[in-house]
């Protein structure tokens, strides 16, 4: 069984650019998660995938967007980058119906944006 | 929608004391309270949950303990050691709406 990553593992990006964080889901999960975690701060709900439609969205703008691919794999995207984006950003997947709420997080991308 | 209190924000032990951290939550619907460990520069790592209909959980060292009625849940760390030393996030979700919310954090610090 293999456990949630993500990638890259850092990024710096300039205001106003584009970025795409990638995450696997651990096997035989199909629900992913996402969270934004500023520094010193409890993650952020933003939005949750299950079969490949979103599943639940937290307080974050439209230029917040994700996808999610057959093998359960996800992808976020911010367009128009902005400095208060710069923080850690973590992924976590489940399994919907089978302890459903028990979350398993990666390491996580960190986001610099300058 | 739901929010998650957490105090405190930072809490200092003698090395084999026992720690106490609290939260509050607000949704009634919510029935999931898990409980995170994330230590500096790492992830998120699941120590204990407990689900609304059970009123405390232990394992080893660390038990959760959950009062619906005043919808506070609470996390209990006994014999602190130095490697218990971390941040930890309370958070809450329900059936209907799978996101996790969290608390602000308790940084614990096991004084030697």
């Amino acid at each position: 069984e293999t456990g949630v990553t993500q990638s890259p593992t850092h990024l710096i990006k300039t205001r106003g650019q584009q970025v795409t964080l990638r995450c696997s889901s651990q096997s035989g999960h199909n629900t992913v998660s996402w969270y934004q975690q500023a520094l010193g701060q409890g993650p952020q709900f933003i939005f949750q995938y299950y079969r490949e439609e979103e599943n639940g969205r937290g307080n974050f703008p439209p230029r917040f967007s994700g996808l999610q691919f057959p093998n359960y794999s996800s992808e976020l995207n911010v367009n128009a980058l902005e400095l208060d984006d710069s923080a850690l950003y973590l992924c976590a997947s489940s399994q919907s119906g089978q302890r459903h709420n028990e979350q398993f997080f990666g390491p996580g991308t960190r986001l610099t944006v300058l | 929608g739901e929010n998650v209190e957490q105090h405190p924000s930072t809490l200092s032990v003698q090395e084999g004391d026992s720690a106490v951290i609290k939260c509050t939550y607000s949704d009634s619907a919510s029935n999931y309270f898990p409980w995170y460990k994330q230590e500096l520069g790492k992830r998120p790592q699941l120590i204990i949950d407990i689900r609304s209909n059970v009123g405390e959980k232990k394992d080893q060292r660390i038990a959760v303990t959950l009062n619906k009625t005043a919808k506070h849940f609470s996390l209990h760390i006994t014999e602190t050691q130095p490697e218990d030393s971390a941040v930890y996030f309370c958070a809450a979700s329900g059936d209907s709406n799978y996101q996790l919310i969290w608390g602000a954090g308790t940084k614990l610090i096991i004084k030697p």
